[in-house]
């Protein structure tokens, strides 16, 4: 079966500190990964998408890390700001074997808190 | 820049009780999205349409009807409300009509609308 699992659920850090959030999917064939940054009472918006050839993709102070071969993505956050907190969330492209169509597996999310 | 705009924001509702979620974008994108997002999961997709007139079941379809209306407007509609209906639910819109949105497309998300059902 198809799954994305995000860890750890929630995290608490210290403005100016680094983390690094993880994802680990078991989806196959395995097509492209996304994160998402989704502020409380907010829709989702994209940070990152990643294909299977890349390996390190940044975006500021957000780094993703992707290894197809043991399925695993890691978002780093480089000196948290308040503003980081929010839930970030991982998303694989892969192929539904029902119809061959190509579907997105949403992970459950890490929620992110950043204390003054 | 008003992008995917829902309405209601909040609705409260009993059981049995109907009603319909609006959706609209302004990016003149082809495909629309209803998801569910519930506490410790995923988002789950609903409904889909790749364009004006056609609309594809999701993950969790039943007890929902969708209609596209014209390119810009999807709408969601619950026909007898049950509390296992209560959730957060997004539309979402994308210039592909690939519902896996290829290597370089992307979900654009409206700000949710939050429905309990007592």
């Amino acid at each position: 079966k198809n799954q994305v699992e995000q860890s750890p659920q929630s995290l608490i850090i210290l403005e100016g500190k680094n983390c690094t959030l993880q994802c680990n999917y078991t989806v196959s064939p395995f097509s492209n990964l996304r994160w998402y940054k989704q502020d409380t009472g907010r829709g989702p918006v994209s940070l990152t998408i990643m294909t299977f050839s890349e390996n390190t993709k940044s975006n500021g102070r957000y780094t993703a890390t992707l290894d197809a071969d043991t399925k695993q993505s890691s978002l780093h956050i480089t000196a948290s700001q308040l503003s980081d907190s929010a839930s970030y969330i991982c998303v694989v492209s892969a192929m539904n074997p029902l119809d061959s169509n190509y579907q997105l597996i949403w992970g459950a999310g890490t929620k992110l808190i950043i204390k003054p | 820049n008003a992008g995917v705009t829902q309405t209601p924001k909040f609705q409260v509702l009993k059981t049995g009780q109907s009603m319909t979620l609006q959706c609209a974008q302004d990016m003149n994108h082809n495909s629309m999205y209803w998801y569910r997002q519930d506490p410790g999961m995923g988002l789950r997709l609903i409904y889909y349409s790749a364009s004006e007139g056609t609309t594809d079941k999701g993950e969790v379809p039943n007890g929902y009807n969708v209609s596209r209306l014209n390119k810009r407007e999807f709408s969601l509609r619950l026909e007898s409300a049950a509390p296992s209906q209560t959730s957060v639910y997004f539309c979402a819109s994308s210039y592909l009509r690939d519902r896996g949105l290829g290597n370089t497309g992307e979900l654009f998300f409206g700000e949710g609308s939050r429905l309990t059902v007592l």
